[in-house]
């Protein structure tokens, strides 16, 4: 049974870095690639970006550019997503998902919080 | 930029009924594009992928068509389980992944 279980919940002040795990299991990881989507209090879905786990190459939306690094540990199946130079508007819940070959997502990370409040 | 709206933003519909959601781009992306629903403090869910396949597990009721720019998200009588906000999300354009802005399914 697939499963991608996240890391908890963060708050950070404006300026700090935030590093939130996804850790997959009931499938072969390197098959699929993985996406970040985070959600801002009672807003829509906004896609972050991506990670082809078997070799570590990233794709990322372009407004994050800069501030987001995705990496993938394939020995322990888990893949990380860091957001630095946290700004208010960064308080949403972060979610992981496995992709598709086409892009898709049909599994999803129960998501985690993180607030950035001074 | 691509750019996907969904109509409309507020869908009121009986139980029983059929409820049909809409999802425009602005460029034409094939049929590269999904379904999601989501309820409160969920995860989203894929429904429909390659904008007429049925993720797995998904009930029948549940239906998509279109290409190019103009699709629809049908579901044939809505159950209580069924009320939700609805998002599509088109991945046509690497890597730009864009989600409409969702339609918010309510009982009337």
């Amino acid at each position: 049974q697939v499963h991608l279980v996240q890391s908890g919940a963060e708050v950070k002040k404006p300026g700090a870095s935030v590093k939130v795990s996804c850790k997959a299991s009931g499938y072969t990881f390197t098959t699929y690639g993985v996406t970040w989507v985070r959600q801002a209090p009672g807003q829509g879905l906004e896609w972050m970006g991506w990670i082809t786990t078997y070799n570590g190459h990233t794709n990322y939306a372009q407004k994050l550019q800069g501030r987001v690094t995705m990496t993938t540990d394939t020995s322990t199946t888990i893949v990380y997503m860091e957001l630095r130079s946290l700004r208010f508007d960064d308080t949403a819940v972060y979610y992981c998902a496995r992709a598709l070959r086409g892009g898709a997502q049909d599994y999803w990370g129960q998501g985690t919080l993180v607030t950035v409040s001074s | 930029e691509i750019v996907m709206t969904q109509s409309p933003a507020t869908l009121s519909v009986s139980p029983g009924e059929r409820a049909t959601l809409s999802c425009r781009a602005s460029h034409i992306i094939s049929t590269n594009l999904a379904w999601y629903q989501q309820k409160p403090g969920q995860a989203p869910r894929l429904l429909i992928y390659d904008a007429s396949t049925r993720a797995t597990g998904i009930p029948a009721r549940f239906s998509g068509s279109g290409s190019g720019t103009e699709f629809t998200l049908t579901i044939s009588s809505l159950q209580s389980e069924d009320f939700a906000v609805y998002y599509c999300q088109q991945y046509h354009f690497w890597p730009q992944y864009i989600f409409g802005q969702g339609t918010k399914l309510g009982i009337k």
